[in-house]
């Protein structure tokens, strides 16, 4: 069965340091998987997809078969930047999302 | 995003009542979907929904119908509501010309006493 997993329930970073949240995969078939972002209060966005190669905020994600992982990074965090993350993977055909169980980050000053 | 929306955004109820949590979109897209959102479990799905009349268990079915008897409309109804169900529900829909992109509606915070 698929599966994602994302170790950090809290990540917390000073601004302008390097973030990086970590996602981890089990899919016995080709992945297609999505990084979703939540604001507080808000709902659920898109934030990027691997298939895409964007970056979007300054954020990119590289998916990495070998290790089953697809973890997002930026350079540089900023305040806004505080949210939940979800790392997501595109199952049952392409119409099922299974998510991970959500990262915090937040940024400090 | 103005094109999903979810009724009520809050709701508070008791146990063993009957609760319905409607999804409406303003588009025509084909997929729609339910999840929970709990901490420390994400967002589960519930049920989902190709099109109008057709609709499938997600992840977390027990405890919750669905139907879709107009493709703008998917209600989600608690028919006799849990404490374990109390929760942050979500609707999502999707195109079914896009390989993958889901747009949540706003959520429904769910209290069940």
């Amino acid at each position: 069965a698929q599966r994602v997993t994302q170790p950090e329930k809290l990540l917390s970073v000073f601004k302008g340091a390097p973030v990086e949240l970590k996602c981890n995969y089990s899919y016995s078939g080709s992945p297609e998987l999505f990084w979703y972002v939540q604001y507080s209060r808000q709902r659920l966005q898109l934030l990027l997809r691997h298939i895409s190669r964007e970056s979007i905020k300054g954020f990119t994600a590289d998916l990495n078969k070998g290790e089953t992982s697809f973890h997002l990074k930026k350079p540089f965090a900023q305040e806004e930047d505080s949210a939940m993350y979800y790392c997501a993977l595109l199952t049952g055909g392409g119409n099922k999302l299974t998510f991970g169980t959500g990262t915090q980050l937040k940024v400090e000053l | 995003d103005a094109g999903i929306t979810q009724s009520p955004r809050y709701k508070i109820t008791e146990t063993g009542r009957q609760v319905t949590l409607m999804c409406h979109q303003t588009w025509s897209h084909s997929y729609m979907f339910w999840y929970r959102q709990d901490l420390g479990h994400g967002l589960r799905l519930i049920y989902y929904s190709a099109a109008a009349d057709i609709t499938d268990k997600g992840e977390v079915p027990d405890g919750y119908v669905v139907s879709r008897s107009k493709t703008e409309n998917f209600p989600l109804t608690l028919e006799s509501a849990t404490r374990s169900q109390t929760s942050v529900y979500f609707c999502a829909l999707k195109d079914s010309l896009s390989t993958d992109t889901q747009y949540f509606g706003p959520g429904t915070r769910l209290t069940v006493l």
